[in-house]
């Protein structure tokens, strides 16, 4: 069975500042990790997603995350927060060999100040 | 394309009722799955289908219904509504291969 833990339910950063947001997994298996973002009234839109190959991955409005295997982690990050980077984020895994099931986390909130 | 298509928008059923949730997608993908969004839990996987005519359970499947006839439409069905269930409801595909789901507009339903 597959697990995720997102640290933090709500995260607040100034514009400008390093966005940080925390995904641990849990696995018996090689994962799929992917993160997602929803707007306000909105459904999940995908940022980036991790299967095989470069541990580096690299998304969509300057976000990227790192797959670390020996942390069980895959955290988001994004170098300068923008105020329209404000919206929930969702870290989910699915197994190799059942990719029909993705298992999401609790979401983060993140908060941008001017 | 018009992408994962839930019907309706909203909903509001009395305690006991049942309904039936409507997705339908364009995209010819073979995974289907219906999540629940409530305040502090995120999205939680109540049933999903890796293929026409193969259902499987989530997280949180009681109460609810699916089937899979076609490739395009996985129907979701409460048999008998409760406070509960009260929720935001999104479906979402994706092809064998690419391991992304595309999601829903969702569909607020809110049991009284």
């Amino acid at each position: 069975a597959q697990s995720v833990t997102q640290l933090g339910s709500h995260v607040s950063v100034s514009e400008g500042a390093l966005v940080l947001l925390r995904c641990n997994y849990s696995s018996s298996v090689p994962p799929y990790l992917f993160w997602y973002v929803q707007y306000p009234n909105q459904g999940l839109q995908l940022l980036l997603k991790y299967t095989t190959g470069a541990t580096l991955v690299k998304g969509i409005n300057g976000f990227e995350a790192e797959f670390k295997k020996s942390e069980t982690s895959f955290h988001l990050t994004k170098p300068s927060a923008h105020m329209s980077d404000a919206a929930e984020y969702f870290c989910a895994v699915s197994l190799y060999n059942q990719g029909g099931k993705l298992i999401f986390g609790q979401g983060t909130e993140l908060s941008v100040k001017p | 394309n018009a992408g994962v298509t839930q019907t309706p928008k909203f909903q509001v059923l009395k305690t006991g009722q049942s309904m039936t949730l409507q997705c339908a997608q364009d995209m010819n993908h073979e995974y289907m799955s219906w999540y629940r969004q409530d305040p502090g839990m995120g999205l939680r996987l109540i049933h999903y289908s890796v293929g026409a005519g193969i259902t499987d359970q989530g997280e949180v499947p009681n109460g609810y219904n699916v089937s899979r006839s076609t490739t395009e439409d996985f129907p979701l069905r409460l048999l008998s509504a409760a406070p509960s269930q009260t929720s935001v409801y999104f479906c979402a595909s994706a092809s064998q291969g690419y391991y992304g789901y595309t999601f829903g507009s969702g569909t607020r339903l809110t049991v009284v």
